[in-house]
């Protein structure tokens, strides 16, 4: 069965630090892979999509980035973080030719 | 623009009551439509899909609808309970399998 994976689940990062987030999936090959942000009380916001290794659409202007070295790996980064950044970060995976989302547990970032 | 825009933002009934939460969407071209249940601090989970053919769906207590015409979906709860309480999210699948997340309704329902 499949499995998706997202580390850590709680991170408190200062100000100006970088910042790595690590969602892998098990059990499928060539996933859709997708990067969300839920800031307090608000809804899901796209952040990154990825339908192969290396190619990645950016949804939204910001601070962060995210990269696919793997097929089931995707990595979401910041060189230096900002309060702003603070939130709920949600990986989740589709298979190609179906709609249906899976998600990870979720981390929540705190910049301080 | 592709776009999926849910209603209420937020939304608190009594324990015992009915509610609907709306979902207009303009993506195209119209793959289905999924409701998703988001507890606090964890990853959404499908709740039901809607085709272009079907006009309603129910699992358990929740029913959803779908108007491909006019391109609305409703999510019905009926009897509400506590656990209910969450963020319920419509999601639209286009042709080609992007994905376009509504920012989701939050239900509390109190005692």
């Amino acid at each position: 069965s499949q499995t998706i994976h997202q580390w850590p689940a709680t991170l408190v990062q200062p100000v100006g630090s970088p910042l790595s987030l690590e969602c892998t999936v098990e059990g499928t090959s060539n996933p859709n892979l997708y990067w969300y942000r839920q800031a307090a009380g608000r809804g899901l916001q796209l952040l990154f999509y990825s339908i192969g290794i290396d190619q990645i659409s950016s949804e939204v202007p910001q601070n962060l980035s995210a990269s696919r070295p793997q097929d089931r790996q995707f990595i979401l980064s910041s060189k230096k973080l900002l309060l702003s950044d603070s939130g709920f970060y949600l990986c989740a995976w589709s298979a190609t030719g179906t709609s249906e989302a899976f998600f990870g547990q979720g981390t929540r970032l705190t910049v301080v | 623009k592709n776009q999926v825009e849910q209603s209420p933002q937020s939304l608190i009934i009594l324990e015992g009551k009915n509610c609907t939460l709306q979902c207009n969407y303009t993506v195209s071209p119209f793959s289905n439509l999924r409701w998703y249940k988001q507890d606090t601090g964890r990853g959404p989970v499908s709740l039901t899909i809607m085709t272009f053919s079907e006009n309603t769906k129910s699992n358990g207590r929740y029913t959803a609808t779908l108007d491909a015409d006019t391109k609305q979906s409703s999510l019905h709860i009926t009897a509400s309970q506590l656990s209910d309480s969450a963020s319920y999210i419509c999601v639209v699948s286009r042709y080609g399998n992007k994905l376009v997340f509504g920012a989701g309704t939050i239900l509390r329902v109190k005692s």
